[in-house]
């Protein structure tokens, strides 16, 4: 079984400061991991994915991801915010082969930027 | 390419109505999804198709929902009796299907049950 943790349900921060949103997963086979974006009454964008490879992962919008496979983490991360960053974000586990797509999703966390 | 069309938008129905949603993938994708998404909480699967098949449907549930894509393009997920349970934003997803394409996923449809 999969889960996934999102430590902080809400986010403020100030346009041009950097952020953390912070993920961490269990799971008992390897993993594919994902960030997904999601603005008022709209569904969900993929930011960025870890597949394999380097463990920095580099995303749409200018936002990364660091995948930690000792601490069990995928934390995203941006520089400088701007007011359109605004939007609530989930971190997102799955299995290979069929199981891709069979997203495990955290409960979201929503980033608010202020002026 | 057009991307993945649901309806309708909204819809607000009473415990024990039955309520149908539409899903319209991607041109072409294989592979089809609807997540359930309770507010406040990340989506939730709830069946997978390849084509016109169920790959996996351990998650939905069984006594009062049900999923169909007979010819392998449009999805009906239908919910009957409903519950308030049920009140949530159903989502449909699509994915060409191939070595770990991405998800495309519709703006939802938002159900109220009252």
């Amino acid at each position: 079984a999969q889960s996934v943790t999102q430590l902080d349900s809400q986010v403020p921060v100030f346009e041009e400061a950097p952020v953390e949103l912070r993920c961490n997963y269990s799971s008992s086979v390897s993993v594919y991991l994902f960030w997904y974006v999601q603005y008022p009454n709209q569904g969900l964008q993929l930011l960025l994915k870890y597949l394999s490879g380097s463990t920095l992962v580099k995303g749409i919008n200018g936002f990364e991801a660091e995948f930690n496979k000792s601490q069990t983490s995928f934390h995203l991360r941006k520089p400088s915010v701007h007011i359109s960053d605004t939007a609530e974000y989930f971190c997102a586990v799955s299995g290979g082969g069929t199981s891709y797509g069979k997203l495990t999703f955290g409960q979201g966390t929503i980033l608010t930027v202020h002026p | 390419e057009a991307g993945v069309a649901q309806s309708p938008r909204y819809k607000i129905i009473e415990k024990r109505q039955s309520v149908a949603f539409w899903c319209n993938p991607i041109s072409g994708h294989a592979t089809l999804y609807w997540y359930q998404q309770i507010l406040g909480q990340g989506p939730k699967l709830l069946i997978q198709f390849q084509n016109n098949g169920v790959v996996d449907d351990s998650q939905l549930p069984k006594d009062r929902f049900s999923a169909e894509r007979l010819k392998g393009v449009d999805s009906t997920l239908k919910i009957q009796p409903a519950k308030l349970e049920d009140s949530a934003v159903y989502l449909c997803a699509s994915s060409s299907g191939q070595h770990n394409s991405p998800l495309h996923f519709g703006n939802g449809t938002r159900l109220t049950v009252t």
